[in-house]
């Protein structure tokens, strides 16, 4: 049981290039997340999944796609990137628990550099 | 604008003694709050949560408390451990699927 796996660990792009950040569950969790960390910030939401089909913005979805492929993988997608999307890049995944809550379980992350 | 703040960005603790770290927020809203621990390199990891129906939840070492006029949550880890060292953010929800964090603080347990 490997929870929330993310591809690539680190990543350095060129201003303009695109690449697609992956992210998978095996916990069978209906809803799935994309955040970014900025240093002296705290995590913020890019987009999420609430199922599988379905995608919403959160807080700073600029510049960014996200397709939920199936119900284990969400991919983030920068299409043409810039310096300010230098970041790391966290996906999550959650299921609402026997208490009528939920809890998000993260992946190890992503660093992004673009120069 | 920032709902939830982390004024301390960092910490440090005797190991045996307590460590209090303590978050604050706007949103009258957010109805369940959770603390996350991350240690470098890795994602953060799921630590203590407390619906806003209730004051206090306790597991183990580590307390969270909930004072909801005053739109403050600490969380108290008892003894502190090194192994506790670590960057703790809290964290809110609505009760949408959004959790909003704060900027974590960074807290050191010297042995």
């Amino acid at each position: 049981n490997a929870g929330v796996t993310q591809t690539p660990k680190f990543q350095v792009l060129k201003t303009g290039q695109s690449m697609t950040l992956q992210c998978a569950q095996d916990m069978n969790h209906n809803s799935m997340y994309w955040y970014r960390q900025d240093p002296g910030m705290g995590l913020r939401l890019i987009y999420y999944s609430a199922s599988e089909g379905t995608t919403d913005k959160g807080e700073v979805p600029n510049g960014y796609n996200v397709s939920r492929l199936n119900k284990r993988e969400f991919s983030l997608r920068l299409e043409s990137a810039a310096p300010s999307q230098t970041s790391v890049y966290f996906c999550a995944s959650s299921e609402v628990g026997s208490t009528n809550q939920e809890t998000q379980y993260f992946g190890p992350g992503t660093r992004l550099l673009v120069l | 604008d920032q709902q939830v703040k982390q004024n301390s960005p960092s910490l440090s603790v005797q190991e045996g003694r307590i460590s209090i770290l303590n978050c604050d927020y706007t949103n009258s809203m957010f109805d369940y709050f959770l603390w996350y621990k991350k240690y470098p390199a890795e994602g953060p990891t799921f630590l203590i949560s407390i619906s806003s129906i209730k004051d206090k939840n306790e597991d183990g070492r580590f307390t969270v408390f909930l004072n909801k006029s005053a739109k403050h949550l600490s969380l108290h880890i008892v003894p502190s451990q090194p192994g506790d060292s670590a960057v703790y953010f809290c964290a809110a929800r609505t009760g949408a699927n959004n959790l909003f964090f704060g900027t974590g603080t960074r807290l050191t347990v010297i042995p």
